[in-house]
């Protein structure tokens, strides 16, 4: 009964390195989201997929690349990363757009 | 601009109370409506969706609707203090095959 699940929990990165930070979701749901919150700021989506083989941007989707590899999994990658990225990163599925989503722990994310 | 307005609170109320929370949205033509419940430290869980107008109960949670004012609201009666949270209001906005639009969340603080 797994749900959503992102790997890693927790990560430390300094400036410049890269990192794909990892989701899978096991109820075959349609559409997966990636956001990023921070303190104040609310859930602000970075990049998202309606269906598999297909991406868009959200909100806030400078610094980042997303690869929905299969129905399954849906990655977001950090090529150069930035101070600006410290985060919490969530990932989100859902059945279609007008459907609930169902999120993931988070992965919480430092950049030094 | 399509926007989803929530009061940041905190909201307290003492326990056993009920807790009313607010949610306003700029789209008229909007949809689906979700409440989801963020402890701290956590991710957002989902507690109820309303897609029609009126009065829709799960348990001590009350999801009410009015699509002609442009506000969802979440009462939760007889508040515990394990209800102490952060409630954020999510609204699938009628503008096409477009994700979620969540807004920032109301603290609730339910005192002792």
């Amino acid at each position: 009964n797994a749900g959503v699940t992102q790997t890693p929990k927790f990560q430390v990165l300094k400036t410049g390195q890269s990192m794909t930070l990892q989701c899978a979701q096991d109820m075959n749901h349609n559409s997966m989201y990636w956001y990023r919150q921070d303190p104040g700021m609310g859930l602000r989506l970075i990049y998202y997929s309606a269906s598999e083989g297909t991406t868009d941007k959200g909100e806030v989707p400078n610094g980042y690349n997303v690869s929905r590899l299969n129905k399954r999994e849906f990655s977001l990658r950090l090529e150069s990363a930035a101070p600006s990225q410290t985060s919490v990163y969530f990932c989100a599925s859902s059945d279609g757009q007008h459907q609930p989503q169902h999120f993931g722990d988070g992965t919480r994310l430092s950049i030094l | 601009q399509k926007e989803v307005e929530q009061n940041s609170g905190p909201l307290s109320v003492p326990e056993g109370a009920i807790a009313s929370l607010n949610c306003t949205y700029s789209d008229r033509g909007s949809q689906s409506f979700f409440w989801y419940r963020q402890y701290s430290g956590k991710s957002p869980e989902l507690i109820m969706f309303i897609y029609s107008n009126g009065d829709k109960e799960d348990g001590r949670f009350t999801a009410q609707l009015n699509k002609a004012s442009q506000y969802v609201s979440l009462l939760i009666r007889d508040s515990q203090p394990s209800d102490s949270a952060t409630y954020l209001c999510a609204v699938n906005l009628n503008s096409g095959n477009t994700p979620l639009v969540f807004g920032k969340g109301t603290r609730l603080s339910v005192i002792a």
